[in-house]
C-alpha cells in the first residue's frame, strides 16, 4: 500500500482555469509536502502543512486531517504553471517523507 | 544562501566502474536526504541523516551502494560497482529539523553504459 496517493496523474487545462490536485495520505502521517518539478527536472518547495490552509500568490494548499486528504489548487492557471507537481507525506515519528507519483499538469495557452 | 549544491550536475560512465555524487546541504540544516527517482518508480528515499549520523538505510537498494557524511557541509553517495539499472536522477535534499520543509538539489543525472 503507497503511504501517499495522488489524483490525477494527468491534468490538462485552458489558460485561466482553476485548477485541482488531490493527495491522500496514511494514519501517521503528520505534515504534507507540495513540491513542484519544473520541465527542466528542478524541484522546488511549495508548501508544507499540517493543519489549515496555506496561500502563496495564485496557488493554495488545504488540508483535512480527519478525512487524511490534502489539495492543492491553481487558481488562474497560466502556462507556466506545467509541470509535475507532487505531494508527500512525513511521519510524525520519522524524518523522511513518502512521495505520490506525482501530477502532470500541462496549461494550454 | 546558494541552496543544496550537487555535483556533477551530469555523469556518464562505463557499467562496473565506480560512480561518487556530492552534495553540499543548506548551512546550519542538519538533516540530509538522498533521493533516486526514476521514470518507473518515481521518487524514492534511499537514506537520510540526522545530524551526520546516517538514520535509515532501508531504501538503499543493495552493497553496491554506501553514503556518507563526513561532516555537516557534505555529503557522498557511491555506487560501487556501477549498473545500467542504476540510471536515474539523484536528489540530495537537506531540512533544518525543527522546519520540516526539504529544500532540494539540482539533482545529479546518472548514465551507466
Amino acid at each position: 500500500k503507497n503511504e501517499v496517493e495522488q489524483s490525477p496523474q494527468n491534468l490538462t487545462a485552458q489558460e485561466g482555469e482553476f485548477i485541482t490536485i488531490n493527495c491522500s495520505y496514511s494514519v501517521g502521517i503528520s505534515a504534507l509536502h507540495w513540491l513542484q518539478q519544473h520541465p527542466g527536472g528542478g524541484i522546488v518547495s511549495l508548501f508544507m502543512l499540517s493543519s489549515g490552509k496555506k496561500k502563496h500568490g495564485r496557488l493554495i494548499a488545504t488540508i483535512n486531517i480527519q478525512e487524511k486528504h490534502s489539495s492543492l489548487h491553481i487558481t488562474a492557471s497560466h502556462p507556466r504553471d506545467s509541470a509535475v507537481y507532487i505531494c508527500a507525506g512525513r511521519y510524525s515519528t520519522g524524518n523522511q517523507f513518502y512521495f505520490g507519483t506525482g501530477t502532470s499538469l500541462t496549461v494550454i495557452p | 544562501d546558494a541552496g543544496v549544491i550537487q555535483s556533477p550536475r551530469h555523469e556518464v560512465t562505463e557499467m562496473g566502474q565506480e560512480v561518487t555524487l556530492r552534495c553540499k546541504p543548506i548551512s546550519g540544516h542538519n538533516s540530509l536526504f538522498w533521493y533516486r527517482q526514476t521514470m518507473m518508480r518515481g521518487l524514492e528515499l534511499l537514506i537520510y541523516f540526522n545530524n551526520n549520523v546516517p538514520i535509515d538505510d532501508s531504501g538503499m537498494p543493495e552493497d553496491r551502494f554506501s553514503a556518507k557524511m563526513p561532516n555537516a557541509s557534505f555529503s557522498t553517495l557511491k555506487i560501487q560497482p556501477s549498473e545500467p539499472r542504476d540510471s536515474a536522477v539523484y536528489f540530495c535534499a537537506s531540512s533544518l529539523e525543527t522546519i520540516t520543509e526539504a529544500f532540494f538539489g539540482q539533482g545529479t543525472r546518472l548514465t551507466v553504459v
